[in-house]
């Protein structure tokens, strides 16, 4: 069955590591989209790609970063200069971008939880 | 800009109660809406759509939504809940023809506590 793949599950780290969430898809969708979600706020888009080798900030893009060299994958890096890392992390994507019925549908993975110890 | 207000953080209430899950939302253009729900360390399950047509919209395991242009609201409804709905959801707005790509903007959600 398609879907999208998250892993690891759960991660710890320490302050001052970088961390990298890894997120596949076998759906063939175009755009994905990297989420953080905290208690009582929803869902903030980090990042989201559209195509590959082209990504774009979210609103919460600072001490994140992301790379998207194939079109199944987008991890995400967790950096050292992201404040306040601990948080549930989602990795979504949609079929393709910019309009269409369909396209606005979001599938998501079962998430990543990080904590910093 | 758009933006999704959900009025109530948590609903408390008892098996095969009826519930409703309100949501207001904010934009200066048409758009579409979502309810998506998700059981505890898990993804989000899309629930039910609004894009055109028939303001009341038909979702999985009996939830349902109606869209109220005049009011900007799109509150989810179950006229009997079950144990097994006790999760947190979701509401969630697009702007049909957003170039920025699919954009949805949520809401902070809404906490359904199914009692014995």
């Amino acid at each position: 069955d398609g879907g999208i793949t998250q892993s690891p599950k759960y991660l710890f780290r320490k302050e001052g590591q970088n961390v990298t969430l890894s997120c596949e898809q076998n759906l063939n969708h175009d755009a994905m989209y990297w989420y953080r979600q905290d208690p009582g706020q929803g869902l903030r888009l980090i990042y989201y790609s559209q195509i590959v080798n082209d990504f774009q900030k979210g609103d919460i893009a600072e001490g994140y970063s992301v790379s998207r060299e194939k079109k199944e994958s987008f991890p995400l890096t967790v950096t050292s200069a992201q404040k306040n890392p601990t948080a549930f992390y989602l990795c979504a994507s949609t079929p393709r971008p910019g309009g269409g019925s369909g396209a606005n549908v979001l599938t998501f993975g079962a998430g990543s939880r990080l904590t910093v110890l | 800009a758009q933006s999704v207000t959900q009025l109530d953080s948590q609903v408390p209430v008892f098996e095969e109660a009826p519930v409703e899950l309100r949501c207001n939302y904010s934009s200066s253009v048409s758009v579409y809406l979502f309810w998506y729900v998700q059981y505890p360390n898990q993804g989000l399950q899309l629930l039910l759509k609004y894009l055109s047509g028939s303001t009341l919209v038909k979702g999985i395991n009996g939830f349902e939504a109606e869209f109220n242009k005049s009011q900007t609201s799109f509150h989810l409804r179950k006229p009997s809940v079950h144990i097994s709905d006790t999760a947190e959801y979701f509401c969630a707005v697009s702007a049909p023809h957003n170039n920025a790509g699919n954009m949805l903007t949520f809401g902070g959600g809404t906490r359904l506590m199914v009692k014995p």
